[in-house]
């Protein structure tokens, strides 16, 4: 089955420790994107990724970082910097439409941080 | 930066009721995104519409570029609708590849 699986589902940590957060997709889709997700907040744009060994900053990528060697992975780095980590980050993929470009989502990880 | 408004933010309905959403943006654009977000916090693509009307069993989407407005329909609704559903637009700047996001409208749909 294609899709984007991210992992894990729930992930806890101490403050002042780095976390990273893992994103696949076997969709063959060039751009891939990390979201956070705040309780009475639309989602919001950390970082996206057009092709492999590139990648933008989005809305609120201080305090994150991302790497993109392959083009199946995306990994989200959450590091000691961010002031506010726990929230609900979702990954998405996405591939050019006739009408645009449309995304496609993971299941999300939970991050709490202690 | 396009501006994203949806309404109502909370809609509780019987089951078998005809629920509308709405959703309003505030600059031109290529295509609307109507998405449903379940408790468990998968986000899953309905609709990506540019013009007119798209149905999809009981889910209706519409849009008026005009007026810059949009509509998600829900025919004989059913409690495993009960999600929340969120409207997304490009942002302004001609980058389809960023999307601003609604708040969401959190439905709940009783048996």
């Amino acid at each position: 089955d294609g899709g984007i699986t991210q992992s894990p589902k729930y992930l806890f940590r101490k403050e002042g420790q780095n976390v990273t957060l893992s994103c696949e997709q076997n969709l063959n889709h060039d751009a891939m994107y990390w979201y956070r997700q705040d309780p009475g907040q639309g989602l919001r744009l950390i970082y996206y990724s057009q092709i492999v060994n590139d990648f933008q900053k989005g809305d609120i990528a201080e305090g994150y970082s991302v790497s993109r060697e392959k083009k199946e992975s995306f990994p989200l780095t959450v590091t000691s910097a961010q002031k506010n980590p726990t929230a609900f980050y979702l990954c998405a993929s996405s591939i050019v439409v006739l009408a645009g470009v449309e995304q496609f989502f993971g299941p999300g990880t939970r991050l709490t941080v202690l | 930066k396009n501006e994203v408004e949806q309404s109502p933010q909370n809609l509780t309905a019987q089951e078998g009721e005809f629920i509308t959403i709405n959703c309003s943006y505030s600059v031109g654009i290529s295509a609307l995104h109507w998405l449903q977000q379940h408790p468990g916090g998968g986000i899953v693509s309905l609709f990506m519409l540019s013009s007119g009307k798209k149905k999809h069993g009981r889910l209706i989407a519409t849009i008026n570029i005009q007026e810059k407005h949009s509509s998600l329909h829900i025919t004989a609704s059913h409690p495993r609708d009960s999600a929340v559903y969120i409207c997304a637009v490009p942002n302004s700047g001609g980058s389809n590849y960023k999307l601003t996001f609604g708040k969401g409208t959190l439905l709940t749909v009783n048996p």
